[in-house]
């Protein structure tokens, strides 16, 4: 069955780097998301992608946040300077144009000390 | 603002129980409601409701949606310990080309044997 995979499952950052969360979503998908859970909360909306730019925003996705997709399979999230309230599960997700639901990736746990 | 409410947010039974989770949303697009299951990691997918009325099952697994009323509930019948999980709720909400879903906070079900 096809799959979302993410690299890496688990990061530790020191505060004020950068960090490149990748994914590589499914390939006939056109819908590329990213979520992110902190422990204990909710899964929350970062920002959708489509058609090589961002349709939708979360007042979380700061300029501190940008996507990319550099290769036409890579589906990348970077954060500039990283903080400790980053500290995450980051979830990519990708679906078809016409739905149903998503298929989640695994997931990038980022850890910022 | 667009709300997705489970309750209860936590619940322990012992196998062989009959579970109802509740899911209630209020938002300005409504396209569907999906629910998922999350165990260690990334969600998986149970259900995508759009109609009301009509009852998806799978297995020991059901959910109906109430377009009215504005909840859907998802049902688990004779409980195993493998259902104990994290059980999310999330509407589809597409605004400006996105799918963006909006989760709510889950219900940790724990099956004890």
């Amino acid at each position: 069955e096809p799959e979302v995979t993410q690299t890496p499952s688990h990061q530790v950052t020191q505060m004020g780097q950068e960090v490149i969360l990748r994914c590589v979503p499914i390939s006939n998908h056109l819908y590329f998301y990213w979520y992110r859970q902190i422990l204990g909360q909710k899964v929350e909306f970062l920002v959708s992608f489509y058609n090589n730019e961002i349709s939708e925003k979360s007042e979380i996705f700061d300029d501190q946040f940008s996507v990319e997709r550099p290769d036409g399979s890579n589906f990348t999230l970077k954060i500039r300077s990283t903080k400790l309230e980053d500290s995450a599960m980051y979830f990519c997700a990708s679906s078809e144009e016409t739905g149903p639901g998503y298929t989640f990736g695994s997931g990038t746990r980022l850890t910022v000390v | 603002e667009d709300k997705v409410v489970q309750s209860p947010l936590s619940l322990v039974v012992h196998e062989g129980d009959t579970v109802t989770l509740n899911c209630s949303y209020e938002v300005t697009n409504f396209r569907s409601l999906l629910w998922y299951k999350q165990e260690k990691k990334a969600p998986t997918f149970l259900f995508m409701l759009t109609s009301s009325g009509i009852e998806k099952k799978s297995g020991r697994l059901s959910s109906i949606l109430d377009k009215k009323e504005l909840f859907s509930i998802l049902n688990i019948t004779a409980t195993q310990t493998g259902d104990s999980a994290i059980y999310l709720c999330a509407v589809e909400a597409p605004r400006g080309g996105s799918e963006k879903l909006v989760f709510g906070k889950g219900t940790k079900l724990t099956v004890n044997p």
